[in-house]
């Protein structure tokens, strides 16, 4: 099983709609949790961090944390075609000399105008 | 301006050629890292640093080298670059594990 599974998409949806994109993971010694948001041809860049369960909010975008059920999400409300880009899901482990991320494979989203 | 920045961008090269990747920070950070990113298989950690003269294997460093002379540099080595090192690489850097800041990326080609 891998450490964090993510569906790839891609997820095609029209200008509005809201997004859910999802990760799972195994591990339970993650603790902190990001999204990246990843455009064509660029770095990924940190969208949302958080390291407890429940939701953290920032404008159109909401991280949510289930520990007990090793899962997490992020909503989209109100999506508009500049959120086309590839969103990875990334965890790590708090403490050691490592400030290693694992990644999930990212979700390719398109928003449609 | 907070940047991290890879040079080159595009490489294209060929079996055997030694080649290095730089990356530079401008925000002081202690903790630099490399990532590769491949399709299927994500981003993975090649080689990380805590500070100077710092440094240690991430997940995939079989082929790699880097060093650490400098807080702000933290170049990426191939001594001898094989065709399964194509890919999409990244430098990162850090202050703590919240917030890592990726630089632009660079796509390497081995022939």
């Amino acid at each position: 099983q891998k450490e964090v599974e993510q569906d790839p998409g891609p997820l095609s949806v029209p200008e509005g709609a809201i997004v859910s994109l999802n990760c799972t993971y195994s591990n339970s010694a993650f603790q902190y949790f990001m999204w990246y948001r990843q455009y064509s041809r660029k770095g990924p860049e940190l969208l949302m961090y958080t390291y407890s369960s429940g939701n953290k909010e920032d404008g159109r975008f909401t991280a949510q944390v289930d520990k007990s059920s090793k899962y997490i999400s992020l909503f989209i409300r109100d999506s508009q075609p500049s959120d086309s880009a590839t969103y990875l899901c990334a965890m790590s482990v708090p403490g050691g000399s490592n400030y290693k991320l694992t990644f999930g494979k990212g979700t390719l989203l398109t928003v449609n105008p | 301006e907070a940047q991290v920045t890879q040079n080159p961008r595009y490489l294209i090269t060929v079996t055997g050629k030694k080649l290095t990747v730089t990356c530079s920070q401008n925000m002081n950070h202690e903790y630099m890292s490399w990532y590769r990113q491949d399709p299927g298989l994500g981003l993975r950690q090649i080689y990380y640093s805590m500070n100077v003269e710092v440094t240690d294997k991430g997940d995939v460093p079989e082929g790699y080298k880097v060093s650490r002379k400098e807080k702000r540099n933290f170049p990426l080595i191939l001594e001898s670059p094989s065709p399964n090192q194509t890919s999409l690489y990244f430098c990162a850097s850090s202050l703590s594990t919240d917030t890592q800041y990726f630089g632009p990326g660079t796509r390497l080609t081995v022939l």
